[in-house]
């Protein structure tokens, strides 16, 4: 049990819909990040927030975007799906001492499918 | 920009004997290097984590080592069981707040 709570577990959507992925997080673990994980991938990074703010993104367009909230809860919007979204989509956190992220403790995901 | 490979990416061995996954990174300048284990349809689980000053770490019947200079970590795994079947993730950490870059993993099973 990692204390990371991610909604849903499963998801269905259409080509051009919007999606919005959400998680829970421990209280104190001000960094998270979300990564995509396509079948047979390793996971890719797509962004990262500490306190509430953007602090680092990966190559991902800008139809991906993300939100935190002060109570350790974030989210995940993708605009206009595309069939290429479909994937895994990872959210972890972690503490952040002085010297950087910790270890990063990771829910079991939403499965996201675009038909 | 980091890469990450690992090798195999399957394997299948009989249940009771030792293996070793390896993973290797083209960046050796890495703050800190993580194993994974991925059930299918889940999320990751954090075996061990090595810091890049550490060589080696130990969880039960799991060994961890890092070589930095030359971008390889092996996990060994000693008297594998069916229970040890799934996928098996490293990751590295360029800096102390870059993300983790992953390697596509080793997709282990563990006949009884």
């Amino acid at each position: 049990e990692t204390g990371v709570t991610q909604s849903p577990t499963h998801l269905i959507k259409t080509r051009g819909q919007q999606v919005t992925l959400r998680c829970s997080s421990q209280s104190g673990h001000n960094t998270v990040s979300w990564y995509q994980q396509a079948l047979g991938q390793g996971p890719q990074f797509i962004f990262q927030y500490y306190r509430e703010e953007e602090n680092g993104r990966g190559n991902f367009p800008p139809r991906f975007s993300g939100l935190q909230f002060p109570n350790y809860s974030s989210e995940l919007n993708v605009n206009a799906l595309e069939l290429d979204d479909s994937a895994l989509y990872l959210c972890a956190s972690s503490p952040t001492p002085r010297g950087g992220i910790g270890i990063q403790y990771f829910g079991a995901g939403t499965r996201l499918s675009v038909l | 920009k980091q890469e990450v490979t690992q090798i195999p990416a399957a394997l299948s061995v009989p249940e009771g004997e030792n293996l070793v996954l390896n993973c290797s990174f083209t960046d050796s300048a890495i703050y800190n290097l993580q194993w994974f284990r991925q059930d299918p349809g889940k999320g990751l689980t954090s075996l061990l984590l090595i810091q890049s000053s550490q060589r080696e770490q130990t969880s039960g019947r799991l060994n961890a080592s890092l070589d930095k200079s030359s971008g390889r970590s092996t996990l060994y795994i000693a008297a594998s069981q069916p229970g040890d079947s799934a996928t098996y993730l490293c990751a590295v950490r360029g800096s102390g707040n870059t993300p983790l870059v992953f390697g596509k993993g080793t997709r282990l099973s563990v006949i009884a």
